[in-house]
């Protein structure tokens, strides 16, 4: 079946780079969403499309893509960037939506 | 501006049904497809369902198929999930959320991207 691989935990100190990978088979052909859960709210979109950054989402945030890996990278975090992050595709058929099972980021 | 309120959520037995409901505002509700998304209690995201802009493409998470159905009402904006049978592993927080950053492409088919989220409505099956 179809599965999206991310670490359970990432930890950085503030001002550090946090990179948290999201791999699957199938994603080089499909697109990567990530989003950012904080306790007790929604969900919030930060990247779209691999690499896209969605309007009111700070610089820091930033996506890439290499194979079958797509990695979630923020630059200079920040204590406020502690959260869930989750990955999120789409199967080839266009039929079902995956998320990855959840990172959680701590900011030392 | 753009809003997603859920509501329907509550206490239910096991066995019995339930149906949710998300009513959209601040956008062209008609134009979009949409998602029902849980998460149970200290546990990550799992997609539920999508309905297409014009309600003729419906898909199902295989952990639901068959008890489930998604149906939304554009002259409405309103969006609804039919929850049968239910039982304690349904116990979660449902989202809408709205297939904003969604589309079709050549290369890739169909794909779908959630860019707003309601805040959820509770479900606990007891």
């Amino acid at each position: 079946s179809y599965e999206l691989t991310q670490p359970p935990s990432v930890s950085v100190s503030p001002g550090q780079t946090a990179r948290i990978a999201c791999s699957g088979d199938t994603l080089p052909k499909q697109y990567v969403f990530w989003y950012q859960q904080k306790p007790g709210q929604a969900p919030i979109l930060v990247i779209y499309k691999d690499t896209e950054r969605p309007s009111g989402i700070p610089e820091r945030f930033s996506g890439s893509t290499s194979g079958t890996t797509v990695t979630l990278t923020i630059s200079g975090v920040q204590a406020e960037d502690t959260a869930d992050y989750y990955c999120q595709s789409t199967d080839s058929s266009g039929s079902h939506v995956l998320f990855g099972g959840r990172t959680k980021l701590t900011v030392l | 501006q753009v809003q997603l309120v859920e509501s329907g959520g509550g206490v239910v037995q096991p066995g019995r049904s339930l149906t949710l409901s998300c009513a959209a505002s601040g956008f062209t509700f008609s134009r979009l497809a949409m998602h029902w998304v849980r998460q149970a209690p200290g546990k990550g995201l799992e997609w539920v369902a999508l309905i297409s802009y014009d309600g003729s493409r419906k898909y199902y998470a295989d952990s639901v198929k068959g008890r489930v159905t998604i149906s939304r009402d554009n002259s409405k904006n309103t969006l609804h999930l039919e929850m049968r049978s239910l039982s304690s592993e349904d116990t979660a927080v449902y989202y809408c959320a709205r297939d904003g950053a969604g589309g079709y492409n050549s290369v890739f088919g169909y794909f779908y991207g959630m860019d707003v989220w309601g805040q959820g409505t509770t479900v606990t099956v007891s």
